[in-house]
This record gives structure tokens, C-alpha cells and sequence, in this order.
């Protein structure tokens, strides 16, 4: 069975900083996604990145990127030049492939990261 | 384009009652996703739609809780009767056909029913 694991506690970042927020994951499976969102106090999901495993590159998308280690089964998560509004709760979800399922999302426990102006 | 659009937004209800929440997703979009969120369980799939045909339902947790689709366009999620501990966050979600798992057909989410069962 897959499984996300999200462990770190509350994160904290100096705004304009840069932060890495983990990620790994757990399946035996060779064809998957993994997806990073953004949850904020609002209460949407909003969808922030994408990494496929036989991706050669790292994914970006502005100052999001994907620090996406196959060996190690991590998928961590970079922000960059960190904005007051980036504080909100982070979802790492993975998608594998198996027969009639290959559309289900598992995701990871979340973490909280707080940006400090 | 509007997106994953659900009403109501929020919901409070008394123990017993029957609940109906309700989920539009994006136009042209095959799937559709129903999760529900609670702080000690985080976010669960309780049931997800291909083409308005039921495809998992493992996720539901017990027969008060149903799922139609009665059509590409609308969803709804009723739970009869309603009990305090299906207080949750409800969220829809919708996506393009998932031809492979490493492909990105990302899943886009509605904003949330937010369900308080006295």
C-alpha cells in the first residue's frame, strides 16, 4: 500500500527567506505522481506542483520547486523568497497506478508553515 | 472558468438530521472526488466518481452515508441521520481522465462544506 509521510513540526520562516518543507513516500509501484497543496486558514486546496517519477527534471512552478529524490523516496517541497502569505498548511498527496485506481490521491498529514514578517 | 463549486459552505445541523451537501465540478472533468477533513484523521477519500459511475466507495464510512451522481454536472453527498462526530470540513474535487498515475491530471478542489452536527 502507498503511504505519505509528512513528520516535521509546525515550520517557522523568516520572511524572504527560503524554506524546505519533507515529503516522502512509500510504493513499490514504478508509474506515479506526487503533488504538493496549499491549504490556508481560509480552508481551500489549492494545487501548487507536480513531479511524475519518470520525470527527468526537477518540477518548478515560479517560487515553487521540487526537490524530488527517487533513491530516497522524498518529494520535498521549496519555497523560495518566502511571503507573508505563503503561511498556511502543506499537503504532500501521491498518486500510484493500479488496476481501476490510478485517479486516487493518498495524502500526508500535513505541515504547518508560519511565515514571520 | 468557474471552478469546483459546492454549497452550502457551511452547515449546522442537529444530531439526527438528514444532510445533504452538493458539488458541481469544472466542465469536462471525468472524475469526481469526495473528501472529508477532521483534525484527527486529516483527509480521507470517502468515495470518487469516473464518467458518473461509482468507482470506490471504501472510503464511505458506514451506510448513513451516500454518494450520487446523477449527472456530469452534479454530485451530492447525504448523510442521514447525522451524528456530531460527521462534523468535518467536506470537500469535492474533480479532474481530467487519469490515463497513468505519472501523468498530471491534477485534482482541483471545491472551498468546503463546513458540517457542525449538535
Amino acid at each position: 500500500a502507498q503511504k505519505i509521510t509528512q513528520t516535521q513540526p509546525g515550520m517557522f520562516v523568516q520572511e524572504k527567506e527560503a524554506v524546505t518543507l519533507d515529503c516522502t513516500y512509500d510504493t513499490s509501484d514504478p508509474s506515479y505522481g506526487l503533488f504538493w497543496y496549499k491549504q490556508p486558514s481560509s480552508g481551500e486546496m489549492i494545487f501548487l506542483i507536480y513531479q511524475g517519477s519518470y520525470d527527468q527534471q526537477n518540477a518548478t512552478e515560479g517560487r515553487y520547486s521540487l526537490n524530488f529524490q527517487k533513491a530516497r523516496k522524498s518529494a520535498n517541497l521549496v519555497i523560495s523568497a518566502s511571503q507573508l502569505g505563503d503561511s498556511a498548511m502543506y499537503f504532500c498527496a501521491m498518486r500510484v497506478e493500479y488496476t481501476g485506481a490510478n485517479s486516487k490521491l493518498t495524502f500526508g498529514k500535513g505541515i504547518t508553515l508560519s511565515v514571520r514578517p | 472558468d468557474a471552478g469546483v463549486i459546492q454549497s452550502p459552505r457551511h452547515e449546522v445541523t442537529e444530531m439526527g438530521q438528514e444532510v445533504t451537501l452538493r458539488c458541481k465540478p469544472i466542465s469536462g472533468h471525468d472524475y469526481l472526488f469526495w473528501y472529508r477533513q477532521t483534525m484527527m484523521r486529516g483527509l480521507e477519500l470517502l468515495i470518487y466518481f469516473n464518467n458518473n459511475v461509482p468507482i470506490d466507495d471504501s472510503g464511505m464510512p458506514e451506510d448513513r452515508f451516500s454518494a450520487k451522481m446523477p449527472n456530469a454536472s452534479f454530485s451530492t453527498l447525504k448523510i442521514q441521520p447525522s451524528e456530531p462526530r460527521d462534523s468535518a470540513v467536506y470537500f469535492c474535487a474533480s479532474s481530467f481522465e487519469v490515463l497513468t498515475s505519472s501523468h498530471q491530471e491534477t485534482q482541483y478542489f471545491g472551498p468546503g462544506t463546513r458540517l457542525l452536527v449538535l
